[in-house]
């Protein structure tokens, strides 16, 4: 399956806690997003991507979120101190071009759970 | 602020029958909307969209139109299926081109 891949599909944390969600893209693709999707709502972009480069974050909180995309190795979003309002269903999503005119491929998600 | 919108959380239709998914948007320089569609557990799939040239477009059992006077676009699915039961979301990029406004999507469920 050549899509793309995040890892844990499901991690629990509790308050003050570090968490660590991986992506790895489709393959070829240069271009990645990060979308958080609250419970009962549309999923809210986070952050974009390209390889070494953060285009855009105008939609991550200030504090306790970074993400970064290494020259080799999965896209990193890391929430420091979480707490409970950080639980939520967090997509990654790749494309080849920068525009989102063309498809965006999300991978099926991290469901972040903070006790 | 929500620009995409959708106002029915669920839909029940019969199989074989029409199923009309609704959306509303607020920015007039949203130029290109794409639907996408969502089963538990799984990242959302991207099914079909348009462009705002254009007032139609067809992909099989999938229709999307648009009515860019009204800020209005609806997907059409004849004949339902019980496998199109899933949770079906408006997006449109926004002036970035980019990043996705996506609506709170409306859950489908299509009965035997």
């Amino acid at each position: 399956n050549a899509g793309v891949m995040q890892n844990p599909r499901h991690l629990v944390r509790r308050r003050g806690q570090e968490a660590r969600l991986r992506c790895s893209p489709v393959k070829g693709h240069s271009h990645v997003y990060w979308y958080r999707q609250l419970p009962e709502e549309g999923l809210k972009f986070m952050v974009y991507l390209q390889k070494e480069n953060i285009i855009d974050e105008s939609g991550m909180p200030k504090e306790r979120f970074s993400a970064e995309f290494p020259k080799e190795g999965p896209s990193i979003l890391r929430i420091q101190q979480v707490v409970r309002g950080d639980s939520a269903a967090y997509f990654c999503a790749s494309s080849p071009l920068r525009t989102g005119n063309n498809e965006q491929f999300f991978g099926p998600g991290t469901r972040l759970t903070v006790l | 602020d929500q620009q995409v919108k959708q106002n029915s959380p669920s839909l029940s239709v019969q199989e074989g029958r029409i199923s009309i998914l609704n959306c509303d948007y607020t920015n007039s320089m949203f130029d290109y909307f794409l639907w996408y569609k969502k089963y538990p557990a799984e990242g959302p799939t991207f099914l079909i969209s348009i462009s705002s040239i254009k007032d139609k477009n067809e992909d099989g059992r999938f229709t999307v139109f648009l009515n860019k006077s009204a800020k209005h676009l609806s997907l059409h699915i004849v004949p339902s299926q019980p496998g199109d039961s899933a949770v079906y979301f408006c997006a449109a990029p926004n002036n970035s081109g980019y990043a996705l406004n996506f609506g709170k999507g409306t859950s489908l469920l299509v009965t035997p």
